[in-house]
């Protein structure tokens, strides 16, 4: 079946960019109608939806961090990708990727999450 | 922005309860609503969606109902797989958001 595994550093300085990567296994980013997420949970918090790439490539941000987010794919290797810059020690959190069944559709899938730490 | 707020944010029940978390939209997001399952260490797991249907492999103990700005999840004989934190999130319009959970804990 699908599954969703994320990857990237666990430790980031104040002011620097964060890369992380969820690689796709089981399935194809390009096939369904499915959009792909990053979703983040502050320790002990809520959830806040960062952004989404579909199957087409179209992309929506979260206002909040649509300055400094990036999301990105690359179908050949069925990955896609978040970058978020000028990182804060506000941004350290738990980082998903997920799958939504599509545009107003539900996230039916998560990965395990990478924990990201910004400090000096 | 759409705003959902949970309550409880704890509950406190026993093994065999009816347990019923409340989820309010300050706006109308018609039936945009999903439910989700967290454990601890864990990801999400999504239980509900488009209010009241049931994801595929959820025990039918779980139902959710409501419509525009005020929706439930109803767990109806509670589980000891059940003790956990609850998410509701809104995906009627962009940017989506969450509840701010509610823990079911063992009372």
């Amino acid at each position: 079946q699908v599954q969703l595994q994320e990857s990237g550093p666990g430790l980031v300085k104040p002011s620097q960019t964060l890369s992380l990567t969820c690689t796709v296994s089981g399935g194809s980013i390009s096939s369904g109608d499915y959009y792909w997420n990053w979703i983040r949970q502050h320790p002990g918090r809520g959830l806040e939806w960062i952004a989404h790439i579909s199957y087409t490539g179209y992309t929506y941000y979260n206002p909040s961090l649509k300055s400094r987010v990036t999301i990105s794919s690359d179908t050949s290797k069925d990955q896609f990708s978040l970058k978020l810059s000028s990182l804060t020690v506000a941004d350290g959190a738990m980082y998903y990727c997920a799958r939504a069944r599509g545009d107003n559709k539900p996230v039916d899938l998560w990965g395990q999450g990478t924990l990201v730490t910004v400090s000096s | 922005d759409i705003q959902m707020t949970q309550s409880p944010s704890t509950l406190s029940a026993s093994v065999g309860d009816r347990v019923t978390i409340t989820c309010r939209a300050n706006w109308g997001i018609g039936n945009w609503l999903a439910w989700y399952q967290q454990k601890p260490g864990k990801a999400p797991k999504l239980l509900i969606y488009k209010t009241s249907s049931l994801e595929s492999g959820v025990p039918s103990r779980f139902s959710g109902s409501g419509y525009g700005t005020e929706f439930t999840l109803t767990i109806t004989s509670l589980q000891p797989d059940d003790f956990a934190t609850y998410y509701c999130q809104h995906y009627n319009s962009y940017p989506w958001t969450f509840g701010q959970g509610t823990k079911v804990e063992i009372k």
